[in-house]
């Protein structure tokens, strides 16, 4: 199975940061790779898909890079709605799989 | 807009089975490749298998075969998983989604709102 290794586990910013979050696959993913936000109690929300296409009706202060096996989620102006956990997963080959996560917390 | 409603909270015995719905409404379900992850408290997603709504043709994770079920009715655009020989680290939300794209690999772009299954003597 692929592993997806995600950097920092817990981030601390502020509002209006730039915020910058890593995923780092164990071999190269061709860019099939996709970043979600978590809220408690809520299912995951796609966000951006093909490393890089952001979903419709997602703010464009997200955006997704890389080639590989390592690919960033930016937040270009972290807003207070931003608050959350963050995961990558790769879908090159079965079994999919996920990163373990990015806490993005109020500083 | 796309939906999956999914049934309610279950609380079993360990040994048990339970089995989770998922209904689709607002786009073709027979269309689209329908995933479940499951994500144990405080812990991350796993993903545990898909099934093809159009034929019945399931793909599970090696960790859940022989334990996990997938079904669908088409009658009723409506997705099943089971999963038998429940143990207390079987607890989690058990979530259906959908797969962006018409084949069996691809983003989830839309997700049910989860059914939390509890595991406990």
């Amino acid at each position: 199975d692929i592993q997806m290794t995600q950097s920092p586990s817990t981030l601390s910013a502020s509002v209006g940061d730039r915020v910058t979050i890593t995923c780092r696959a164990s071999q190269s993913i061709s860019d099939w790779l996709a970043w979600y936000q978590q809220k408690p109690g809520k299912p995951p929300k796609l966000l951006i898909y093909t490393a890089s296409s952001l979903q419709s009706g997602v703010p464009s202060r997200f955006s997704g890079s890389g080639s590989g096996t390592e690919y960033t989620l930016t937040i270009s102006s972290l807003q207070p709605d931003d608050f959350a956990t963050y995961y990558c997963q790769q879908y090159n080959e079965d079994p999919p799989t996920f990163g373990g996560g990015t806490k993005v917390e109020i500083k | 807009q796309a939906q999956l409603l999914q049934s309610g909270a279950e609380v079993k015995k360990p040994g048990a089975s339970v089995k989770v719905s998922c209904k689709a409404s607002g786009y073709t379900f027979t269309g689209h490749y329908m995933h479940w992850v499951r994500q144990a408290p405080g812990q991350g997603l796993e993903w545990m298998g898909w099934i093809n709504p159009n034929n019945g043709i399931t793909n599970y994770a090696q960790k859940f075969q022989g334990r996990v079920t997938m079904t669908r009715d088409t009658s009723i655009s409506t997705g099943y998983m089971e999963l038998s020989s429940l143990r207390s680290d079987d607890t989690a939300v058990y979530y259906c989604v959908n797969c962006r794209t018409t084949s069996s690999s691809g983003s989830f772009d839309y997700w049910g709102q989860g059914t939390l299954v509890t595991v406990s003597s």
